[in-house]
């Protein structure tokens, strides 16, 4: 089953403690994204990643920063986590054409994170 | 100013009550539009892509359509199953062709 994977679903932390959210993804796409999604404002870009190596912010960068090793793998890393960054987070990820990356993005199941 | 403006923020229909929602959109080139649903907790589920004016998908009670500065999501005959929230995002013609910018959504409740 095409699937994209993200852990863990919910996440307590404290201030300034470093923490990661893994995501997986079984489809062989080249692009995956982090987005959050905020009350009143929407999914909003973190960072992408065009294919192994190549990563670049999005629209909400600070704060975040994003690995790309493999091809399945995209984690989310927060190095100090601070109480605005409480959120709901989701990986995407995507094939791409001719003409780039389409916009028929398969997403997770979410990351509730909740930063004390 | 958002690119992207969906409404109603909230639409409560009895189930039967067809209706339509709006995706109005501000962008130079546009590459694609994308309506997704999204129920509570979960990641948004792609519904449709749609590239150029006068262009019309259709899956079961659901057709979308589109005009040089608007999408509309109709819901023809909604049944209690249908109730999520509807998500429009566009794609931009641009060098990298990838960024998505979302709508805020609208919340759809489908009532028996």
């Amino acid at each position: 089953e095409a699937q994209v994977t993200q852990n863990p679903r919910y996440l307590i932390t404290v201030t300034g403690k470093k923490l990661t959210v893994t995501c997986s993804q079984n489809m062989n796409h080249e692009y995956m994204s982090w987005y959050r999604q905020d009350p009143g404002l929407g999914l909003r870009q973190i960072y992408y990643s065009m294919n192994v190596e190549a990563t670049d912010k999005g629209d909400v960068p600070e704060g975040y920063k994003v690995s790309r090793k493999e091809k399945r793998n995209f984690p989310l890393i927060l190095e100090s986590p601070s109480p605005n960054q409480t959120s709901l987070y989701f990986c995407a990820s995507s094939s791409t054409g001719l003409l780039g990356v389409t916009g028929e993005l398969f997403f997770g199941e979410g990351s509730r994170l909740t930063v004390l | 100013e958002d690119q992207v403006t969906q409404s109603p923020e909230a639409l409560r229909l009895q189930e039967g009550e067809s209706s339509s929602l709006n995706c109005s959109y501000t962008v130079s080139g546009l590459r694609g539009l994308f309506w997704y649903r999204q129920d509570p907790g979960k990641g948004p589920e792609f519904l449709f892509t749609l590239y150029s004016a006068g262009e019309e998908k259709e899956k079961e009670r659901l057709k979308a359509t589109l005009t040089k500065k608007e999408s509309f999501l109709h819901i023809t005959a909604p049944k209690p199953e249908d109730s999520a929230t509807y998500l429009c995002a566009v794609q931009e013609v641009s060098d990298s062709g990838y960024a998505l910018n979302f709508g805020k959504g609208t919340s759809l409740l489908v009532t028996p």
